[in-house]
């Protein structure tokens, strides 16, 4: 079952907050965070395991809430180069392969 | 610092036509994967592969499709008989083992079917 992203899209000026969303309708076993630029391969950001963790990646942290099924990606201060499509990818198993989101694109204004 | 590199980025091709993606994953790793991402959508898992063979694959990955790793090092994906909505971007990505681990994707190939 697909997780469902959201929002679809933000724009922000340099220097604002966003929360990027990714819910399950069920239980998850891992939560895995990435961003593509346009016209390259996503690229990692972290990975977030059931057990309620949160997790910081220099000014991007993220949480992950079992109950709710959700996590949320938090971008503070936002700079230029955080501009791009965030995906999250879910799995229920760790024997079982990611499905992705449909993904969230952020655009960054100077 | 390993990476997953592609051949080709970019392959114009008859619809109809035969297509091989090449693939060299990052050398300790165990585990590969095809992905396909059509122009502005989501990345669409394919096929998984470990242990050379296939572990898992989707809906997608049907009969014209077919995944080899004919040397140890090489990942190919072949689509026999390439149909238009075959276009899209296929990126080929591999990690060492687990799923806590960070997948590592390659840098694509396009495939315009024509």
């Amino acid at each position: 079952q697909q997780p469902v992203q959201s929002p679809q899209a933000v724009i922000l000026r340099e220097g604002e907050d966003a929360v990027i969303n990714c819910s399950s309708s069920k239980a998850l076993y891992s939560v895995h965070w990435y961003r593509q630029k346009h016209g390259e391969a996503p690229v990692f950001l972290m990975i977030l395991l059931k057990g309620g963790e949160q997790k910081g990646h220099e000014k991007i942290s993220a949480s992950f809430n079992e109950k709710k099924q959700q996590s949320s990606l938090y971008l503070t201060a936002s700079q230029l180069s955080y501009s791009g499509t965030y995906f999250c990818g879910t799995n229920m198993d760790s024997n079982y392969q990611l499905i992705w989101g449909a993904g969230t694109k952020l655009i960054i204004k100077p | 610092e390993p990476e997953v590199t592609q051949t080709p980025s970019h392959q114009v091709t008859q619809m109809g036509q035969e297509v091989i993606l090449r693939c060299v994953p990052i050398s300790n790793h165990l585990y590969f994967y095809w992905y396909r991402q059509i122009l502005g959508q989501k990345v669409e898992f394919l096929v998984s592969f470990y242990n050379n063979e296939i572990s898992e694959k989707s809906e997608i990955f049907d009969d014209q499709f077919s995944v080899e790793r004919p040397d140890g090092s090489n990942f190919t994906l072949k689509i026999r008989s390439t149909k238009l909505e075959d276009s899209a971007m296929y990126f080929c990505a591999s990690r060492v083992a687990g799923w806590t681990g960070e997948l590592f994707f390659g840098e694509g190939s396009r495939l315009t079917v024509l």
